[in-house]
């Protein structure tokens, strides 16, 4: 049982390349989320997705697209990198029920250029 | 406009001693209050939670209060031990999926 993994643990990135961070949980929860953290703010909500097949806009959306590809996976995509992107980002992911805890994967530090 | 505020940075504690750790919040419409802890280089890990029709819960080692009036939560460790070094965030939740973090506090259990 892994929990929520996510690839990759680093990366580089120039201003205007593209990627995409992968996230993945084996709880067999229904929503995951996306979060960047930055030194001074705290975690800050980019996506989420309340179920498979949805997604939804969190405080920071703007730059980044989301995937739910199915109920486990759950991919971000930064289209055109900017260094404002500069970040540690997490993934996790929640039953949405009993304590409402969040179940966090170790972080992608990207850095861009 | 920080909803969810933790106003101070660090905290220190001798080994055995009580910690506690301060959340202030401006939107009475979060309904549950959590706190995570985050070590170095790893994601945040669930602590305890509380829900706003509550006042205490506790788990152990940590104790959760919250005044609604104040608009306070506070984490009380007792005892604290070295282990418990990390970075503490309390977390609000907001609707059923959004959840407003607050900046985090260092704390450091001297042994």
């Amino acid at each position: 049982n892994a929990g929520v993994t996510q690839t990759p643990k680093f990366q580089v990135l120039k201003t205007g390349q593209s990627m995409t961070l992968q996230c993945a949980q084996d709880m067999n929860h229904n929503s995951m989320y996306w979060y960047r953290q930055d030194p001074g703010m705290g975690l800050r909500l980019i996506y989420y997705s309340a179920s498979e097949g949805t997604t939804d806009k969190g405080e920071v959306p703007n730059g980044y697209n989301v995937s739910r590809l199915n109920k486990r996976e759950f991919s971000l995509r930064l289209e055109s990198a900017a260094p404002s992107q500069t970040s540690v980002y997490f993934c996790a992911s929640s039953s949405g029920q009993g304590t409402y805890e969040q179940y966090f994967g170790p972080g992608t530090r990207l850095t861009v250029t | 406009d920080q909803q969810v505020k933790q106003n101070s940075p660090s905290l220190s504690v001798q080994e055995g001693r009580i910690s506690i750790l301060n959340c202030d919040y401006t939107n009475s419409m979060f309904d549950y209050f959590l706190w995570y802890k985050k070590y170095p280089a790893e994601g945040p890990t669930f602590l305890i939670s509380i829900s706003s029709i509550k006042d205490k819960n506790e788990d152990g080692r940590f104790t959760v209060f919250l005044n609604k009036s104040a608009k306070h939560l506070s984490l009380h460790i007792v005892p604290s031990q070295p282990g418990d070094s990390a970075v503490y965030f309390c977390a609000a939740r907001k609707g059923t999926y959004k959840y407003i973090f607050g900046t985090g506090t260092r704390l450091k259990v001297l042994a």
